[in-house]
């Protein structure tokens, strides 16, 4: 069955270094990758997703890329804020959206002031 | 703008009783979806749907049953609690729409204790 596999497990950067989570994913019909982030005692909500026909996007300070040929994607949080402290998750769905969104185990992220 | 709703927000029960756990989104959304989280696990995948009629099992079914009589409500029922199952629920609704923006909203979530 599908599966998405995350690391690190936890994440402590100092405020203003560079933060990357790694995610793998077993389901090679996969072809959508959100990225959600959950503050403590919230609901997890969106902050970025790329689709399989592209390899990198952008938004602000964070960024997404995707290898397809290797089924990984990865995070990257330039210059990070104390409030980028939270867990994150990665997640995968097959081709249509009425695909199974599944989940990695999540990261969580500590940014020391 | 509701967004998704989940009720209640916190609930004890006791080994082997049942409950509703509910679910309603107002974004005429035709996916929906019950998560579970609990520590070092992420969100688990319990059951979903893609339309009214139609519910198939996620990861962790076990326990767990559904139902989607309208677009609008997912009810997640425990027939007959175990402490196994204590976690925190969160609902999830997306539209199926192609070339639609598919984000997943979420639920505020249910703190869940059996004892």
């Amino acid at each position: 069955g599908e599966n998405v596999e995350q690391h690190p497990s936890t994440l402590s950067v100092q405020e203003g270094d560079s933060a990357v989570i790694k995610c793998t994913y077993s389901d090679s019909a996969s072809n959508y990758f959100p990225w959600y982030k959950q503050e403590l005692g919230k609901r997890p909500q969106l902050i970025i997703d790329i689709r399989s026909n592209v390899g990198e996007k952008k938004d602000q300070r964070i960024a997404v890329t995707l290898n397809k040929t290797a089924k990984h994607f990865s995070l990257h949080i330039t210059e990070t804020q104390p409030e980028d402290s939270a867990v994150y998750f990665c997640a995968a769905r097959r081709s249509s959206n009425t695909g199974k969104l599944i989940f990695g185990q999540g990261t969580t992220l500590q940014v020391k002031p | 703008n509701a967004g998704v709703t989940q009720t209640p927000k916190f609930q004890v029960l006791k080994t082997g009783q049942s409950m509703t756990l509910q679910c309603a989104q107002d974004m005429n959304h035709e996916y929906m979806s019950w998560y579970r989280q609990d520590p070092g696990m992420g969100l688990r995948l319990i059951h979903y749907s893609v339309g009214a009629g139609i519910t198939d099992q996620g990861e962790v079914p076990n326990g767990y049953n559904v139902s989607r009589s309208t677009t609008e409500d997912f009810p997640l029922r425990l027939l007959s609690a175990a402490p196994s199952q204590t976690s925190v629920y969160f609902c999830a609704s997306s539209t199926t729409l192609l070339g639609a923006n598919t984000e997943a909203f979420f639920g505020q979530g249910t703190r869940l204790t059996v004892v």
